[in-house]
């Protein structure tokens, strides 16, 4: 089975805190996502990447930023978290190949910025 | 650009009787659509996909979903419904061919009532 793991599911920080989201994948998947996911707004594309080193801006990066170092590892950075930043963040992985392929999701970071 | 609409937040069913979750997408050209499943605090689940071929797709725990190009629909389907999926629903649509992310649907919450 696909393993999609997540770092932290709970975390508690302070408005202006660096704040460091990590999520690996066992699968070899090319791509990686964040959502981050709102009541009423469904999950929202933050950022991607198809390849190490790799990023694409999704609908909303402002605010964020990521980091692909390895195939395996997707990070997202909030530089300076708001309390507009409060939400739920999922991770998300994909094999590339003919493009039907689903996305593999991890366990979700609760993020709550006080 | 690829959209997806969920217009029902709520859906409340009585266990044992048909269910029906309802899903709308916009694309320019032609899409894969996705189901998934979300248990409170936990991460997505994959539940089925169209790609092509047959209007009827079966998938995961029961359910099925029939694809109408005419209409751009995707409705989740259950002959009976059972107390154990209730969770909440999302749709999401990949544009074929040019898009390597999915789009989700705000989600809508089904209720099975015992």
């Amino acid at each position: 089975d696909v393993k999609v793991t997540q770092s932290s599911r709970y975390l508690v920080k302070r408005t202006g805190e660096k704040v460091f989201l990590e999520c690996v994948q066992d699968m070899d998947h090319e791509n990686m996502f964040w959502y981050r996911q709102d009541p009423g707004l469904g999950l929202r594309l933050i950022y991607f990447s198809y390849d190490v080193k790799m990023k694409e801006k999704g609908d909303i990066p402002e605010g964020y930023s990521v980091s692909r170092e390895k195939k395996e590892r997707f990070s997202l950075i909030l530089e300076s978290a708001s309390t507009n930043q409060t939400s739920m963040y999922l991770c998300a992985s994909s094999f590339w190949g003919d493009g039907t392929g689903e996305l593999f999701f991890g366990e979700g970071s609760r993020l709550t910025v006080l | 650009a690829q959209s997806v609409a969920q217009p029902e937040d709520q859906v409340n069913v009585a266990e044992g009787n048909p269910l029906t979750v309802k899903c709308t997408y916009s694309v320019s050209g032609n899409p894969y659509l996705f189901w998934y499943v979300q248990y409170p605090n936990r991460g997505l689940q994959f539940l089925l996909k169209y790609i092509t071929g047959d209007n009827l797709v079966k998938g995961s725990y029961g359910f099925e979903a029939e694809f109408n190009k005419s209409q751009t629909s995707f409705h989740l389907k259950k002959p009976s419904a059972l107390v154990s999926d209730s969770a909440l629903y999302f749709c999401a649509v990949r544009e074929r061919g040019s898009a390597r992310q999915l789009t989700f649907g705000s989600g809508t919450q089904l209720t099975v009532l015992p």
